[in-house]
Formats: C-alpha cells, structure tokens, sequence
C-alpha cells in the first residue's frame, strides 16, 4: 500500500456541484493531516488542516476516519476558481516525515 | 500576509556545475523544509531542519545535497555536482509549529542543460 493515495482524477464537475475527495494512508502513526490546492506551475498552498472532529471551513469540509485511514475532502457549490490540484499531505510528528499524494484534478465546468 | 521568498525564480545550469537555492523563511517560523516537484509528477519531500540541523531526509537527499542556515534568516539547498535528472521545482517551506500547516514559497524551477 503506498504511504498517501489519491484518485489522480481528473474530476470534471460542472459548475455548482458537490464534489468529494479520499486520501489513504497506510502509517497507523500519521497524526497531522492536511488539504492543499495547486494551481499549474505555482506552489501548494495550505486549504485546510484536518481534525479528528471534522472540520469546515465555507464551503469546504474536512474529516478524518483514523480507523480506516483516510481522510477526505468536501467541496460544496463548486466554483470555477477550484478548479486545481488538491493535495493530501500526511505528517508523523514522531519523525517530521511529510508525506504528499500525487493529488487528484479537479476541472470546473461552466 | 507573511511570505515564504525565494530566490531565484529560475536557474538554467549546466551539468556537473554547483548551484545554491535561497530561501527566506516566515521569521518566527521554527521548523523548515526542502521540496521538489518534477514537471507533472508529486510533490518530493527532501529535508527537514530544526535547530539548526537536518532532523529528518528522504532518499532523494544523497551526498551532493546539503543545508545551511547560515545567518538565521536564509535557508539554503546546495546541490554541488547537478545532474539532468535534478531539473525540477524547488519549493522552500517553513511552519511554525507542527500540525500548523507548512508555508511553501513560489518556488525555484531549476533546469540542468
């Protein structure tokens, strides 16, 4: 099993839908747990963290089920501005080793 | 908002030669890092530093690589012998405190000719 997984996609949604995004991990240990977006040729930013209780922050919502190991990712009334990569990102604090999925597309469609 | 900056934006080099990447972290940050992304392929972590020295490196982080902090501002990537296979982005990141989030610069595209 690799360390982070992600659907590559591309998901294609138009417009206004929901779209949902997992990520797998395969270290039991992991304890930090992140989204990032990216846009072509530019750096990862920071979307959210994700906690154990779930987090949303607008239109977005985060969770994390540590007993399947995985998280996941919740967009709501998409835009065409989301329109990126989005990143998993998985950290053991134990040993400050980051770990980033191969992110999965997302294409807004008007 | 504070900036990741890094400097340059992008370096050609020919094989073989040094090159340095420079990175201005957040300035309270503690915690800094080290990344590449091949054209089309996954974010790499490379190395982590804290304390002034490497607390955690990947495979990818052999001999020819090294970091410095020398003037406690800057944070710097050396890979002294290039190869072709080094062309990539560089992103430099820095984060406050863990679980916090990282904060990656724009990056430095570097080209091995």
């Amino acid at each position: 099993r690799k360390e982070v997984e992600q659907d590559p996609g591309p998901f294609n949604v138009p417009e206004g839908a929901t779209v949902a995004f997992n990520c797998t991990y395969s270290n039991s240990a992991s304890q930090s747990f992140f989204w990032y977006r990216q846009d072509c040729r530019k750096e990862p930013k920071l979307l959210m963290s994700v906690y154990s209780s779930g987090n949303e922050d607008g239109r977005f919502t985060a969770q994390l089920n540590r007993a399947s190991q995985y998280i996941s990712l919740l967009i709501r009334d998409s835009k065409l501005s989301d329109s990126a990569t989005y990143l998993c990102v998985v950290n053991m604090n134990r040993d400050d080793k980051i770990i980033f999925g191969k992110g999965t597309r997302l294409h807004i469609l008007p | 908002e504070p900036e990741v900056t890094q400097t340059p934006s992008h370096q050609v080099t020919q094989m073989g030669q040094e090159v340095i990447l420079r990175c201005v972290p957040i300035s309270n940050h503690l915690y800094f890092y080290w990344y590449r992304q091949i054209l089309g392929q996954k974010v790499e972590f490379l190395v982590s530093f804290y304390n002034n020295e490497i607390s955690e490196k990947s495979e990818i982080f052999d001999d020819q690589f090294s970091v410095e902090r020398p003037d406690g501002s800057n944070f710097t990537l050396k890979i002294r012998s290039t190869k072709l296979e080094d062309s990539a982005m560089y992103f430099c990141a820095s984060m406050r405190k863990k679980s916090y989030g990282y904060t990656f610069g724009s990056g430095t595209r570097l080209t091995v000719v």
